[in-house]
């Protein structure tokens, strides 16, 4: 059971391009956390998000959290090549401390 | 180096052999975990622990053992490797509790034959 659904699963866009990623479940999360994996390496966390309609910014990326805590976006404004790479959302239960269910990525080009 | 390290980061193996994969954070974090990712999925959960000798199962724990008797080791051994557990395998750890980041390896590349 795919508990989060990531879309698009592939995204390949030009360099300056803006784009959105969507992390969307029936389930409702205590938290999420976006991450972005680079080929040949693992995850590095970009953001927690904790509160229902909470919205953090870093840098170019937006992230903002559904207001039910069932779904959350990353938005990326002037895309460049260097945000190329796997992102993948991560969900957190307060039943499940300490564990998160991962999404199936969502993999970015952005072409030069 | 301080962080968490996985070895060996390549390994090719046969069907039916033991094989066991290292891992070993210098952070002292209660949690560590073992996903494996494969091409066209995220990260599966295999097995976690939540300190030392305390591990339970993840969403795919079937054909894989795991021990912690050291908080800063989790070593992950495939019992008897099968074609299905080529992947590549992620060990991470975090402090614990929801909302803690999850540091993660570099990564070990098996291939099954």
């Amino acid at each position: 059971t795919q508990l989060l659904e990531q879309s698009p699963q592939f995204l390949s866009i030009q360099e300056g391009e803006n784009l959105t990623v969507y992390c969307n479940s029936s389930s409702v999360f205590s938290s999420l956390q976006w991450y972005r994996q680079e080929p040949g390496e693992g995850p590095v966390l970009l953001v927690t998000v904790v509160t229902g309609g909470e919205v953090k910014k870093l840098k170019r990326l937006t992230f903002q959290f559904g207001d039910a805590r069932k779904d959350s976006s990353l938005h990326i404004t002037a895309a460049q090549p260097g945000d190329t790479g796997l992102y993948l959302c991560a969900g957190q239960r307060r039943t499940n401390a300490g564990k998160s269910t991962f999404g199936d990525g969502t993999t970015l080009t952005v072409k030069p | 180096d301080a962080g968490i390290t996985q070895s060996p980061r390549y390994k090719i193996t046969e069907t039916g052999r033991q094989v066991t994969l290292m891992c070993h954070q210098t952070w002292s974090h209660s949690y560590m975990f073992w996903y494996r990712q494969d091409l066209g999925h995220g990260l599966r959960l295999i097995y976690y622990s939540a300190a030392a000798d305390i591990t339970d199962k993840g969403e795919v724990p079937d054909g894989y053992v795991v021990s912690r008797s050291k908080t800063e080791n989790f070593p992950l051994t495939l019992e008897s490797a099968t074609r299905s557990q080529t992947s590549v395998y992620f060990c991470a750890s975090s402090e614990g509790g929801s909302q803690k980041t999850q540091y993660f390896g570099p990564g070990t590349r098996l291939l099954v034959l």
